[in-house]
């Protein structure tokens, strides 16, 4: 079944604590992308990756990493979590992202709360 | 700065009722215009994308539009499983997307 998946779907967690979030995808996408979801906000983006070893800057990138080493992965990484990073967090990924406009789709979603 | 708003924030209606939800926009450059469903606790679900003034396109009780600086989503006789969260996003000719806030709408039986 073609699928993002994300990991873990939920995480509590203390500020300053170090955590991952995973994603992966199984459709050979080239264009995967980070968002966060906040009441009111809509979904923000994070940061985008074109392919391998190629990624930049979304809308609000400040406080986050991500690496792009293998097609199928993209984690998110908060080197030093706050308490305004708690938020609903999606992977999405499509096709290509140049040329032909492909759709996203979109992972679970990973709920993360910063105590 | 791109930016995409949606109205209304919220939306009842009753089983067959029909109605328009609306995106409005402002993009450096528009490569396309998506509409997602979303679920409560789900990711978004692609519905359709929007490429150029003047096209419409259609799956089942929904019909999205699309001008120069708003795209509507026309629900057409509406059902409860029609009840979601409906976001509006733009592409530019950068990279990256620009959601708005969604119009979360309830179908009442």
């Amino acid at each position: 079944e073609a699928q993002v998946t994300q990991n873990p779907r939920y995480l509590i967690t203390v500020t300053g604590k170090k955590l991952t979030v995973t994603c992966s995808q199984n459709m050979n996408h080239e264009y995967m992308s980070w968002y966060r979801q906040d009441p009111g906000l809509g979904l923000r983006q994070i940061y985008y990756s074109m392919n391998v070893e190629v990624t930049d800057k979304g809308d609000v990138p400040e406080g986050y990493k991500v690496s792009r080493k293998e097609k199928r992965n993209f984690p998110l990484i908060l080197e030093s979590p706050s308490p305004n990073q708690t938020s609903l967090y999606f992977c999405a990924s499509s096709l290509s992202g140049q040329g032909t406009l492909y759709e996203q789709y979109f992972g679970p979603g990973t709920r993360l709360t910063v105590t | 700065e791109d930016q995409v708003t949606q109205s209304p924030e919220a939306l009842r209606l009753q089983e067959g009722e029909s109605s328009s939800l609306n995106c409005s926009y402002t993009v450096s450059g528009l490569r396309g215009l998506f509409w997602y469903r979303q679920d409560p606790g789900k990711g978004p679900e692609f519905l359709f994308t929007l490429y150029s003034a003047g096209e419409e396109k259609e799956k089942e009780r929904l019909k999205a539009t699309l001008t120069k600086k708003e795209s509507f989503l026309h629900i057409t006789a509406p059902k409860p499983e029609d009840s979601a969260t409906y976001l509006c996003a733009v592409r530019n000719y950068g990279q990256n997307f620009v959601f708005g806030p969604g119009t979360r709408l309830s179908v009442l039986p």
